[in-house]
């Protein structure tokens, strides 16, 4: 079994829905918890970190952190078209001199 | 200024042969590590340079090595490449007690 499980999807959804995307993980070392946007055939694309429990805003992205539940998520409010790509969650035990562990990635499209 | 940088973009080699990609990190960044993404995966952490040394290694075997210069910059070399290692490889960077960042990637295809 993975260290870190994500939602497949793919994710279809209307322009201006609300998106929901979700991960879980077992290690309860994990303390940084990362999401990455990646266009396709490009590199990923930093969007949000949080450290420990707790929810962090950035316009219209929220991610939450629940470490009981070892439960992460990234909601994105009024979804634009441009907002279609994959989405991918990572975590580490140390933010820095520490591997990444990833998720195999969301495909959410955003319809006109 | 500009962010992290790999060359080349495109690698085409056959089984049995080596390669070496490259890595230029972000300006302060003094950590490189390489990750490899198979098609419809995640990246997978191949391993971490700081100072030079290596300083972590995922589950990779030793076809896999890098090297980092006194600058920063690094390369990853893959010897007696076998089908399965067609990926995307990525370069990321970090500057000391921060989160990393992405280069674009070199998208390698062994024949």
């Amino acid at each position: 079994q993975k260290e870190v499980e994500q939602d497949p999807g793919p994710l279809s959804v209307p322009e201006g829905a609300i998106v929901s995307l979700n991960c879980t993980y077992s290690n309860s070392a994990f303390q940084y918890f990362m999401w990455y946007r990646q266009y396709s055939r490009k590199g990923p694309e930093l969007l949000m970190y949080t450290y420990s429990s707790g929810n962090k805003e950035d316009g219209r992205f929220t991610a939450q952190v629940d470490k009981s539940s070892k439960y992460i998520s990234l909601f994105i409010r009024d979804s634009q078209p441009s907002d279609s790509a994959t989405y991918l969650c990572a975590m580490s035990a140390i933010i820095h001199a520490g591997k990444s562990t990833f998720g195999d990635g969301t495909t959410l499209t955003v319809k006109p | 200024d500009a962010g992290v940088t790999q060359s080349p973009t495109h690698l085409i080699k056959t089984r049995g042969q080596q390669v070496t990609l490259r890595c230029s990190p972000k300006s302060g960044h003094d950590t490189v590590s390489w990750y490899q993404q198979a098609l419809g995966q995640g990246p997978q952490f191949i391993f971490q340079y700081y100072e030079e040394e290596e300083r972590q290694r995922g589950n990779f075997p030793d076809r896999f090595s890098g090297h980092q210069f006194p600058n920063y910059s690094s390369e990853l070399n893959v010897n007696a490449l076998l089908l399965g290692d067609s990926a995307l490889y990525l370069c990321a960077s970090s500057p000391l007690a921060d989160t990393q960042y992405f280069g674009p990637g070199t998208r390698l295809t062994v024949l």
